[in-house]
């Protein structure tokens, strides 16, 4: 059965750093790898999608990785900022799951002016 | 812009009544989800429906049922409401069979039952 798990549960950090959010899984046999925000009281907003053929995706601040092989991705915010702050979820699409997804339990990102 | 549109954000019921939440897609997704999410347990899938008229049980089932009547639309049915059904609900929907596309969440409806 597969198992997400994302590191760390939480983060703060000041205005403007970089920062990296991690996501594990324990099947390799994926289709794809999607990226979630989520602000609170709010539904899922997707970030970036990667195909299990694909490395690495960018969107504008964000760049989202995929490591297959070895069952990790992980997802690179640039120069971060207030607004950033939400939790972040990753969820995997596995080749024998039919289209269900496997959720992580999110990282709960805190940017501080 | 696609969407995935929930007919409510909030509602609030009262223990016992049946409960209707109502899902609507435009992207012509044969794939569609109901998740509810609860502090601690994150999402946990209640049902999905991969065809209209088909059905699938999810892995919280219980309390719950849905319609899926037309591709577009996909309804979650509290039989008689109770207080542990209190809980954020998130619709999905995706393309079957189509590893190269990812899911599109509504903005979710926050249930109240009391």
């Amino acid at each position: 059965k597969q198992e997400v798990t994302q590191i760390p549960a939480a983060l703060s950090v000041p205005e403007g750093e970089n920062l990296v959010l991690n996501c594990s899984f324990t099947d390799s046999a994926i289709y794809n790898l999607q990226w979630f925000r989520q602000d609170p009281g709010k539904g899922l907003t997707s970030l970036l999608l990667i195909q299990s053929s694909q490395r690495e995706q960018t969107s504008g601040r964000l760049n989202a990785s995929l490591d297959k092989s070895s069952g990790r991705s992980t997802l690179y915010i640039a120069a971060s900022q207030p607004g950033d702050s939400a939790t972040y979820l990753c969820a995997v699409r596995g080749e024998t799951s039919g289209s269900r997804l496997t959720f992580g339990e999110g990282t709960q990102l805190t940017v501080n002016p | 812009d696609v969407k995935v549109t929930q007919s409510s954000r909030y509602l609030v019921k009262r223990t016992g009544e049946k409960v209707f939440l109502e899902c609507v897609q435009d992207m012509d997704h044969e794939n569609m989800f109901w998740y509810r999410q609860d502090p601690g347990l994150g999402l946990r899938l209640i049902y999905f429906s991969y065809d209209v008229k088909m059905k699938e049980k999810g892995d919280i089932p219980e309390g719950y049922s849905v319609s899926r009547e037309k591709k577009e639309r996909f309804s979650l049915i509290l039989e008689s409401a109770s207080t542990n059904q209190t809980s954020m609900y998130l619709c999905a929907s995706t393309f079957l069979d189509r590893g190269n596309y990812g899911y599109t969440f509504g903005s979710g409806t926050r249930l109240t039952v009391v």
